[in-house]
């Protein structure tokens, strides 16, 4: 039950895109389309923006975006917003019938 | 609308124990898997347990196996997470989830556990 990894921090300037990346293995990422991605801004709870890989719930802007390609996972933000301005966290279920989170990353709008 | 309700946290020595609560509302808890995760302070996520929709199977983390027991109260829409022989490393904010197509859809707002003598 290794931790998903995830670069401890990314930034970009207002109108970007950046992309947050996330390593798993065979046998979480790697084996399911069962990645989800968290944001969660200083002192409140997390909240869902991804799952599923690329799914966006209802309510989340569409400049959020997932993909994934073997092993690892990303979320791409584009047109990024001082509000996007956050902690941010994968997700996979796991072939051990468990769920692992990334180490999150912190993103910081210049 | 959907709210999930966290209580029980505290104090706690090591050693000893502490029953947390979920209270759901705004949904049909009785169809939905749900699951506690916690977050060390300045850490991040952790995922610690989750149980099916009737409490019939649940599974844990390696690092709560044993000592932890989540379980749920269908007729008072109740989640609970039973923690005993408590470490100072079990200190954080924790979390109940509803658990929706393999993701965590929302969340409450947590409970602080502090374990320390």
């Amino acid at each position: 039950q290794s931790a998903l990894t995830q670069p401890p921090s990314v930034s970009g300037s207002p109108g970007q895109s950046v992309t947050i990346s996330c390593t798993g293995t065979s046998s979480d990422v790697g084996s399911y389309n069962r990645v989800s991605w968290y944001q969660q801004p200083p002192g409140t709870a997390p909240k869902l923006m991804i799952y599923e890989v690329s799914n966006r719930p209802s309510g989340v802007p569409d400049r959020f975006s997932g993909s994934k390609s073997g092993n690892t996972a990303s979320l791409t933000i584009s047109g990024l917003q001082a509000e996007d301005e956050a902690d941010y966290y994968c997700s996979s279920y796991t072939s051990s019938s468990v769920w692992v989170f990334g180490g999150g990353t912190k993103m910081t709008v210049l | 609308e959907v709210q999930l309700v966290e209580s029980g946290g505290g104090l706690v020595q090591p050693g000893g124990s502490l029953r947390l609560s979920c209270a759901a509302s705004g949904f049909t808890f009785t169809t939905y898997w749900m699951h506690w995760v916690r977050q060390a302070p300045g850490k991040g996520l952790v995922w610690v347990s989750r149980s099916n929709s009737d409490g019939s199977s649940t599974t844990y983390a390696d690092s709560v196996k044993g000592r932890f027991t989540i379980s749920r109260e269908n007729a008072k829409n109740t989640l609970y997470l039973q923690m005993n022989s408590l470490r100072a490393e079990d200190t954080a904010v924790y979390y109940c989830g509803r658990g929706n197509k393999w993701s965590l859809d929302y969340w409450g707002q947590g409970t602080l556990v502090t374990v320390s003598s």
